[in-house]
C-alpha cells in the first residue's frame, strides 16, 4: 500500500541555518505530494504541493521537488526563522483513493535565536 | 472566505459515553474528510464524504461513524468511547473528492479527552 516516511525529529537549528527535512514515499499510482505545517495548538496548513514528477512546489521560502526516480519530496529552506518552529508533515494523495491523504509521522522543527 | 470551522474545540467525556463532533467546510466545498491525530499513531484517515455520500473509509472500528448534510456540513460520532479514542480530530474540506491534486483545508480540530 501507499506510505510516506519522514526523517525523525526533533530537528533543532539556529536562526538563518539551512533546513532539509527528508521525505520518501511508496505509491502504486501517480500521487500528488504535499507538505503541511502544524503550529502549536492549531490544525494543519498546506505549505506547498507538487502534482507530477519534476514539479517544484514553493511557498514562504520553502520548496520541494517531486523526484519520481528517488521517490522523494524533500523540504528545504535556505534560511530559517524562529517563526518556522512547528511540526512539518509530508503527505501523498493518490487518484485511486480519492482525496485521502496519507501522512508521514511528522518532523518537529525548533529554531533558536 | 471563512475557513473550516469545528465545534466544539475541546471536549471531555467518560469511557462508555458517545460523542458527536461537527465540521463546517469552506463555502462551496462539497468534500469533507476526517482524520484522527494521536502522538502514537500520527495522522490517520477516518472517512470522507462528498455530496452526502461516504466515498472512502479508513481502518477504524464501526464505533466511528459520520454523515454529511445537504449544506455540506459534516458530523462524526464515536460511540462507546474508549481511553484510546483520546485524540485531536481534524476535519478537512476540499472542492472535489476525486481529484487527488486538490488541496485539503484543515480546521483547528476538536481535542477529545476520554477519562
Amino acid at each position: 500500500g501507499n506510505s510516506v516516511t519522514q526523517m525523525e525529529g526533533p530537528v533543532t537549528l539556529s536562526e538563518e541555518a539551512f533546513l532539509t527535512i527528508n521525505c520518501t514515499y511508496t505509491a502504486t499510482g501517480y500521487p500528488s505530494l504535499f507538505w503541511y505545517v502544524q503550529y502549536p495548538g492549531e490544525g494543519l496548513q498546506l505549505l506547498l504541493k507538487a502534482t507530477k514528477a519534476d514539479d517544484k512546489g514553493s511557498n514562504k521560502g520553502f520548496e520541494a521537488t517531486y523526484r519520481k526516480e528517488t521517490t522523494s519530496f524533500h523540504l528545504e529552506k535556505g534560511s530559517v526563522q524562529v517563526s518556522d518552529s512547528a511540526v512539518y508533515f509530508c503527505a501523498l494523495s493518490d487518484y485511486n483513493q480519492g482525496g485521502k491523504l496519507i501522512f508521514g509521522q511528522g518532523t518537529e522543527l525548533s529554531v533558536k535565536p | 472566505k471563512a475557513g473550516v470551522t469545528q465545534t466544539p474545540r475541546y471536549l471531555i467525556k467518560t469511557r462508555g459515553q458517545q460523542v458527536t463532533l461537527s465540521c463546517s467546510p469552506i463555502s462551496g466545498h462539497r468534500s469533507v474528510s476526517w482524520y484522527q491525530q494521536t502522538p502514537g499513531q500520527g495522522l490517520q484517515f477516518l472517512f470522507e464524504y462528498f455530496s452526502e455520500t461516504q466515498r472512502n473509509k479508513g481502518n477504524f472500528p464501526g464505533r466511528f461513524s459520520g454523515r454529511q448534510f445537504s449544506n455540506s456540513r459534516s458530523e462524526m460520532n464515536v460511540s462507546t468511547l474508549e481511553l484510546g479514542d483520546s485524540a485531536l480530530y481534524l476535519c478537512a474540506s476540499s472542492s472535489s473528492a476525486r481529484v487527488a491534486s486538490y488541496e485539503q483545508y484543515f480546521g483547528p480540530g476538536t481535542r477529545l479527552t476520554v477519562t
